[in-house]
């Protein structure tokens, strides 16, 4: 139990939709880090928050976004789904951006596109 | 640019040790280990800081060579509860937390 918490848990969406999937972080952290993790394969960074500014992004197109809140919870938004986009997206936060701080994953959303 | 893990596949018996590798093509100022179950997240086991600094679980031990850009995972005297995927994770950028992992190493142990 990380503290971490996701929504949803399991969702499928038509190609072409949009999608929400939505992240608490653990009490006190202040750093929200983004993975999309394929079947098979580790997980690939999509971006990262900090203080509510992007800190920074991964090799992802535009059509995925994110926002984080006052209170450090998080967002990540996809548009104009694609087949490939079907994955596990995983949410971790931490204490800060810096190296020496560990991310503690949340369970995951399970994203379907069909 | 990701780590290279190996081996990519490893099976146990219960009780055998095991070693498992991550190499980078550019300077590490540390090195991330997690565990995954199948259809779980990925479980913090530890971090390995430049200057020989380590935290995490008290029961599994790494190292990190810096000059080598190598970091290894040793586990000992395997339990069933090891099975899984582990993967390691670099900085993409020197001083932060955003991470590039490996392809990981599926380990199996068997009773």
């Amino acid at each position: 139990e990380t503290g971490v918490t996701q929504s949803p848990t399991h969702l499928i969406k038509t190609r072409g939709q949009q999608v929400t999937l939505r992240c608490s972080s653990q009490s006190g952290h202040n750093t929200v880090s983004w993975y999309q993790q394929a079947l098979g394969q580790g997980p690939q960074f999509i971006f990262q928050y900090y203080r509510e500014e992007e800190n920074g992004r991964g090799n992802f197109p535009p059509r995925f976004s994110g926002l984080q809140f006052p209170n450090y919870s998080s967002e990540l938004n996809v548009n104009a789904l694609e087949l490939d986009d079907s994955a596990l997206y995983l949410c971790a936060s931490s204490l800060d951006t810096n190296s020496g701080n560990t991310i503690y994953f949340g369970e995951g959303s399970w994203l379907t596109v069909v | 640019q990701q780590p290279v893990q190996s081996p990519q596949a490893v099976i146990l018996r219960e009780g055998e040790d095991a070693v498992i590798n991550c190499s980078s093509s550019k300077a590490l100022y540390s090195v991330h280990w997690y565990r995954q179950k199948h259809g779980e997240a990925p479980v913090f086991l530890m971090i390995l800081l430049k200057g020989g600094e380590q935290k995490g679980h008290e029961k599994i031990s790494a190292s990190f060579n810096e000059k080598k850009q190598q970091s290894s995972l040793y586990l000992t005297a395997s339990q069933l509860s090891y099975s899984g995927t582990y993967f390691c994770g670099t900085p993409i950028n020197n001083a932060g937390n955003m991470l590039t992992f490996g392809g990981g190493t599926r380990l199996m142990v068997k009773p």
